[in-house]
């Protein structure tokens, strides 16, 4: 398996401008998260679906923020209108919620976003 | 999930045990014990996890006192390749909220 997939791996960006990630999940699996990390906050969710429907979007900064996941192999997250304190690197990874004993996450590479 | 306290940085001979320890004082008896680690400009990768019992994989061994309060993560013989930023993280399996919550882990800096 190639792993979980994201596009791009660089953007930059005027602020003002819309961004779109992009995620393709391992799989088979039926859990995809959206996290973002910056210096100062770290690594901290922003999103996460089961079976394509959005559970927790408790970290989602605003209303800029938008997430979505059409079908069980690809997601998008999108910035509307782009702010220069958006720049961070975003991280996507996916599960498959088996028994219940393990849940390991697998991380994509990551698409480090700048916003001028 | 329980909060952890890992020490900020680390050193270790390259070809030595590298030992992480991780304080969860307040876990519950229906948590785990996760570690991942992020190597530079790279996605967290997953390490290993346990409950109560000690683990082993191919990767690293973790250790999980009997009252479970605490846990250390040993790389057997450290490689300048495990340089890299290593995350405890205390969490429920299999119910509940599933996303990872990252402390500010402890930053391995394998020395030649």
């Amino acid at each position: 398996d190639a792993g979980v997939i994201q596009s791009p791996r660089h953007e930059v960006t005027e602020m003002g401008q819309e961004v779109t990630l992009r995620c393709k999940p391992i799989s088979g699996h039926d859990y995809l998260f959206w996290y973002r990390q910056t210096m100062m906050r770290g690594l901290e969710l922003l999103i996460y679906f089961n079976n394509n429907v959005p559970i927790d979007d408790s970290g989602m900064p605003e209303d800029r923020f938008s997430a979505k996941m059409p079908n069980a192999s690809f997601s998008t997250l999108k910035i509307q209108p782009s702010e220069p304190r958006d720049s961070a690197v975003y991280f996507c990874a996916s599960s498959q919620a088996l028994s219940g004993y393990t849940d390991t996450q697998y991380f994509g590479p990551g698409t480090r976003l700048t916003v001028l | 999930d329980a909060k952890t306290t890992q020490p900020t940085s680390m050193d270790c001979a390259e070809g030595r045990a590298a030992n992480l320890p991780c304080n969860h004082s307040t876990i519950s008896g229906n948590e785990y014990v996760y570690w991942y680690r992020q190597i530079h400009s790279q996605g967290p990768q997953y390490i290993i996890h346990g409950l109560k019992n000690n683990e082993t994989n191919e990767m690293a061994s973790l250790i999980i006192t009997e009252d479970r309060k605490s846990s250390t993560l040993i790389l057997p013989h450290a490689t300048l390749r495990d340089t890299a930023v290593y995350y405890c993280i205390v969490r429920v399996v299999g119910t509940g909220r599933r996303a990872l919550t990252f402390g500010s882990g402890t930053r391995l800096q394998v020395q030649p």
